[in-house]
């Protein structure tokens, strides 16, 4: 396999412009996180689904930030509108039967609003 | 926060020297997890360590436990230029509340050639 994909690997965008990335797990994997890492904060869980449905939902930020999984294979992280404060890296991982099992992360978006 | 707290911050030591860091947390865990993160890159998994263990190797990777002080250490021996890079504890809790795991700030560690 070919691990976690994530893509874009960087994006520039404006403030106020709407901002996707994609996931894709690892095959057969049932849970899915989204994490924001920035260097005051850290690493943040955002949100994580089982088997396609949003579990926890609590450290997305606000209601500009939204998360789909439409099927097993793919997710989307959407900023919509993007703010500089947003400008982070985001990660997606994916684990096994567990959301406390080892995660396999993605090499993550680096996103950039000016 | 129930975060796992990463000690030192920032560490240098000279290529071929151990290099020791340490992960404190807050209330009872079933198991801890260390991550590696290289600059620009996705976090790895390096090694679990259940909470009835005191103990785990795997490679140049020496791993402890002691949930009495809830504090974890991971040692790295015999330390390579490869080996720089930022490390980071994991925890689960065994209370309920929150799932997942809940991840430290990590040490960041730099292997002078």
């Amino acid at each position: 396999d070919a691990g976690v994909i994530q893509s874009p690997r960087h994006e520039v965008t404006e403030m106020g412009q709407e901002v996707t990335l994609r996931c894709k797990p690892i095959s057969g994997h049932d849970y899915l996180f989204w994490y924001r890492q920035t260097m005051m904060r850290g690493l943040e869980l955002l949100i994580y689904f089982n088997n396609n449905v949003p579990i926890d939902d609590s450290g997305m930020p606000e209601d500009r930030f939204s998360a789909k999984m439409p099927n097993a294979s793919f997710s989307t992280l959407k900023i919509q509108p993007s703010e500089p404060r947003d400008s982070a890296v985001y990660f997606c991982a994916s684990s096994f039967v567990s959301p406390k099992n080892i995660q396999y992360f993605g090499a993550g978006t680096r996103l950039s609003v000016l | 926060s129930q975060q796992g707290e990463e000690d030192p911050q920032a560490l240098s030591i000279q290529e071929g020297e151990n290099a020791t860091m340490n992960c404190s947390y807050k209330t009872s865990i079933n198991n801890l997890q260390w991550y590696r993160q290289n600059s620009g890159r996705g976090l790895v998994h390096l090694i679990l360590i259940r909470s009835n263990e005191r103990e785990k190797h795997s490679g140049r990777l020496r791993v402890t436990l002691d949930t009495s002080k809830k504090s974890s250490s991971l040692l790295i021996t015999a330390s390579r230029a490869a080996d720089t890079a930022s490390y980071f504890c994991a925890t689960d809790y065994s209370g309920g509340g929150a799932d997942g795991l809940t991840f430290g700030k990590g040490t960041h560690l730099i292997i002078q050639p």
